[in-house]
């Protein structure tokens, strides 16, 4: 069966750089979140997309902006990226009227 | 604003025993979803079970039950017959559904002793 694909899988970029995560939910799945994993620590919930419009937002800095685009796949992009930003990003998607979410494997992000 | 806790950091369990992780939640809703997600060392999040609340039935998922209790707001997974491969960190979660962000909580860290 067809998963969430995040790309790229590792990413290293240096304090104050932008960086661009990406993410195709599930074939036919509406919803897009994306959640945040920092060393040791539980996902945090981070913003949501319903048929391309944010719905659900959660502790996204102002730094950070997403979209979901005609195709449902979506996009997160991270500004003036600090060491603290170093994490691991997972998108997530769920079909119409469905409660499960599924997750991507995740996207390591580094920081230096 | 929705809690989740897991009151055990790590639980340890022999090979072929049956182990219980414990969740407990608050919310005011009536409607929500309950979940088990198992993240092992390659960090991939898996589900285990899900529960809806207005099923008073306890979701099953072959060695995986749940013993739901709504009205104490409690979520518990036991695992039976552990395998090796069910060591890793297990994550409860919680959401009111539609597209709201899942609620975690800190994760137990289940360790299986062969």
């Amino acid at each position: 069966a067809a998963g969430v694909i995040q790309s790229p899988r590792h990413l290293i970029k240096e304090k104050r750089e932008t960086a661009t995560l990406k993410c195709y939910p599930i074939p036919r799945h509406d919803t897009v979140y994306w959640y945040q994993q920092g060393p040791g620590q539980d996902p945090q919930f981070l913003i949501s997309f319903y048929e391309k419009m944010q719905s659900d937002k959660g502790s996204i800095p102002d730094r950070f902006s997403a979209q979901q685009f005609s195709d449902y796949h979506s996009e997160l992009n991270m500004s003036s990226l600090e060491l603290g930003d170093s994490a691991l990003y997972f998108c997530a998607s769920s079909p119409p009227r469905g409660g499960t979410r599924y997750f991507g494997p995740g996207t390591r992000l580094t920081v230096t | 604003a929705q809690t989740v806790t897991q009151s055990q950091p790590e639980m340890s369990v022999q090979e072929a025993e049956t182990v219980t992780l414990s969740c407990t939640y608050d919310t005011s809703e009536s409607d929500y979803y309950l979940f088990w997600y198992k993240q092992p060392p390659s960090r991939q999040m898996i589900l285990v079970i899900r529960q809806e609340a207005y099923k008073q039935q306890n979701a099953t998922e072959n060695r995986f039950s749940v013993n739901f209790q709504k009205a104490a707001k409690s979520f518990s997974l036991k695992i039976s017959d552990s395998q090796l491969g069910d060591a890793a960190m297990y994550f409860c979660a919680y959401t009111r559904g539609g597209a709201d962000g899942l609620t975690f909580g800190k994760g137990t860290h289940l360790i299986i002793q062969p």
